[in-house]
């Protein structure tokens, strides 16, 4: 069965410094998501993104963070100046066409640890 | 905004027993999503649904819309099953368009002892 691939799957940075996470979705998917779990808590959504833009985000997506969909299958979120407050689990998760709410397949998630 | 809640935040039942785990959120929503998400981290969809009942396997869901309710039902629940059951919401209307971020509920835990 496909599967949304993230990597890597764990993240070691310093505050301040730019981090890439990286995902593929399912080849065929239209619609991307990235969401984060900070440990103890509940998943909470970040952005979405259709049709080469942003569909929505959330009040924690704000421009330390960017979407990107450079090629025709990779599927990035870049932190451009990390804090602490950064440290989460970050999930990917794609969907298919047709209906817009076909079930979201998520990655295995990267843990990002920031010192 | 919706708030997704679950109950209970934890649950702890011997092997063979019904298991009921219950979601209600605040408002109007276009579908509900179940979620399974195992110790490691990864996260699973088992159901999407936005009326009625869906059964797979051993696991039933029901959604009560205008009551705002769904549950989560697994019929004789396996160690295998332990997890955290999480909820979500799809709000953006069907007609919109785009993608949809869910909103989650905290999750419930599981554990099934053999």
């Amino acid at each position: 069965e496909p599967e949304v691939t993230q990597t890597p799957s764990h993240q070691v940075t310093q505050m301040g410094q730019e981090v890439i996470l990286r995902c593929v979705p399912i080849s065929n998917h239209l619609y991307f998501y990235w969401y984060r779990q900070i440990l103890g808590q509940k998943v909470e959504f970040l952005v979405s993104f259709y049709n080469n833009e942003i569909s929505e985000k959330s009040e924690i997506f704000d421009d330390q963070f960017s979407v990107e969909r450079p090629d025709g299958s990779n599927f990035t979120l870049k932190i451009r100046s990390t804090k602490l407050e950064d440290s989460a689990m970050y999930f990917c998760a794609s969907s298919g066409q047709g209906h817009p709410y076909q079930p979201q397949h998520f990655g295995d998630g990267t843990r990002l640890s920031i010192l | 905004k919706n708030e997704v809640e679950q109950s209970p935040q934890n649950l702890t039942a011997q092997e063979g027993e019904f298991i009921t785990i219950n979601c209600s959120y605040s408002v109007g929503i276009s579908a509900l999503h179940w979620l399974q998400q195992h110790p490691g981290g990864g996260i699973v969809s088992l159901f999407m649904l936005s009326s009625g009942k869906k059964k797979h396997g051993r696991l039933i869901a029901t959604i009560n819309i205008q009551e705002k309710h769904s549950s989560l039902h697994i019929t004789a629940s396996h160690p295998r099953d332990s997890a955290v059951y999480i909820c979500a919401a799809s709000t953006r209307p069907y007609s919109g368009g785009g993608a949809d971020g869910l909103t989650f509920g905290k999750g419930t835990h599981l554990i099934i002892q053999p």
